[in-house]
């Protein structure tokens, strides 16, 4: 079946620029993540979805940025007015339900953004 | 911050047992040890996770010691296939848990042929 999946997978703007992320979790998954992975980096979390709860945006580094998932489903991460250092891969995950047990994560491909 | 210590770098022949040790001297009771790896240019892919038993699946095996301070993640016949990054995650569990995965730098493993 079809995994996680994001768009675009690469993007290249101009420093200040605003910049819109997708994401499209596994159908059913109720969990959803967003990580970032700067160059040479480990994975930061950033956010976290669960159904119709408030999500957990105990990570996310600024007001520039914000994310939000429709219907349960589609998730965006939107930075308004990138800067150099916001350059990385951002990567979503989802998984069938919060705090499982056993609930591995499923990965997307991840989007390469580039602030010039 | 993560809670799991790894060694950065690590070899192995193609067709050995890769042994990658991982240490969690702080692992609360109710913290389970999970795997994943990361092979490049694409996101983490799950590997293994356990409690205080040694666990086994179709890709490796997990070895837990009694005190559960540090584990070792087993692939038993390594292939070039299997470089990549291993994270070493502790995780807690339940329903007001978010399950969000706290990665530290992990282990660059590369198979050599």
């Amino acid at each position: 079946g079809a995994g996680v999946s994001q768009s675009p997978s690469n993007k290249v703007t101009e420093k200040g620029k605003d910049v819109e992320l997708r994401c499209d979790p596994i159908s059913g998954h109720t969990a959803l993540y967003w990580y970032r992975q700067s160059l040479g980096q480990g994975l930061e979390f950033l956010i976290y979805f669960q159904g119709n709860s408030a999500p957990d945006k105990s990570g996310l580094p600024s007001d520039r940025f914000s994310a939000e998932r429709t219907g349960g489903s589609v998730s965006t991460l939107t930075i308004q007015r990138t800067q150099q250092e916001d350059s990385a891969v951002y990567l979503c995950a989802s998984s069938l339900r919060q705090g499982a047990i056993g609930n591995e994560q499923f990965f997307g491909p991840g989007t390469r953004l580039t602030v010039l | 911050d993560a809670k799991t210590t790894q060694p950065p770098s690590m070899d192995c022949a193609e067709g050995r047992a890769a042994n990658l040790p991982c240490n969690h001297s702080t692992i609360s009771g109710n913290e389970y040890v999970y795997w994943y790896r990361q092979i490049h240019s694409q996101g983490p892919q799950y590997i293994i996770h356990g409690l205080k038993n040694n666990e086994t699946n179709e890709m490796a095996s997990l070895i837990i010691t009694e005190d559960r301070k540090s584990s070792t993640l087993i692939l038993p016949h390594a292939t070039l296939r299997d470089t990549a990054v291993y994270y070493c995650i502790v995780s807690e569990h339940g329903s007001s848990n978010t399950g969000k995965l706290i990665f530290g730098q992990g282990t660059t493993l590369q198979v050599k042929p």
